[in-house]
């Protein structure tokens, strides 16, 4: 079983639109949940970081977090062909907080 | 501009070569970490350096092989490589170990093993 699971999509959604990344994770334990941005070709950058259940806010992205369900979720508002990337979720577990867990990422593509 | 650079950028290397992968970080961190990235895989840890002393070692081959002289700098030794090497290697720092540590990236070296 995947320890953080994500639709690897390719994810398509039009300029203005509501984009939607959803993650799952394995590690009912986990405290600490990340969402990183990728360009192709570049190194992942981080978009935002919740620890508490429930909705997280900056800007144009908000991060939502559901321990029970062990999911968290990224929505970026008003999408913009520069957000077209690879978005990561990163988990980290309780038991080896050493150990960041990623998913395999969802490519998104913003269409003008 | 990123706080962790990496040289080289680009590396190709045959299977008996011997190279090293080199990341310095101007945050004053003190944990390091050396990640793999395959094509459509999930970023796999490799290797962690707290206060320049290794931490984990996620059962790396030995042909991979990291040092770390202080807590700037992390080094990468790469022997007799396989193909399947081939990956971007990305360097990262945190401020410390531990949950709510944020992980910060550096732009990665693209290994081409042949």
């Amino acid at each position: 079983q995947k320890e953080v699971e994500q639709n690897s999509g390719p994810l398509s959604v039009p300029e203005g639109a509501i984009a939607s990344l959803n993650c799952t994770y394995s590690d009912r334990g986990s405290q600490s949940f990340f969402w990183y941005r990728q360009y192709s070709g570049k190194s992942p950058e981080l978009i935002m970081s919740i620890y508490s259940n429930g909705d997280k806010e900056d800007g144009r992205f908000t991060a939502q977090l559901n321990k029970a369900s062990q999911y968290v979720s990224l929505l970026i508002r008003d999408s913009q062909p520069s957000d077209s990337a690879t978005y990561l979720c990163a988990v980290n577990p309780l038991e080896n907080n050493n150990d960041m867990r990623f998913g395999a990422g969802t490519r998104l593509t913003v269409k003008p | 501009e990123t706080g962790v650079t990496q040289t080289p950028r680009h590396l190709v290397m045959g299977m008996t070569n011997k190279k090293s992968l080199k990341c310095e970080q101007h945050l004053g961190h003190n944990a390091m970490y050396w990640y793999k990235q395959s094509a459509k895989k999930p970023l796999e840890l490799m290797f962690v350096y707290n206060f320049k002393e290794q931490t984990e070692n996620n059962s790396v081959p030995s042909r991979f092989s990291p040092e770390c002289p202080n807590s700037s700098h992390l080094f990468l030794h790469l022997h007799t490589l396989q193909p399947e090497d081939s990956a971007l290697y990305l360097c990262a720092s945190s401020q410390d170990l531990g949950s709510g540590n944020t992980i910060y990236f550096g732009e990665g070296s693209w290994l081409t093993v042949v």
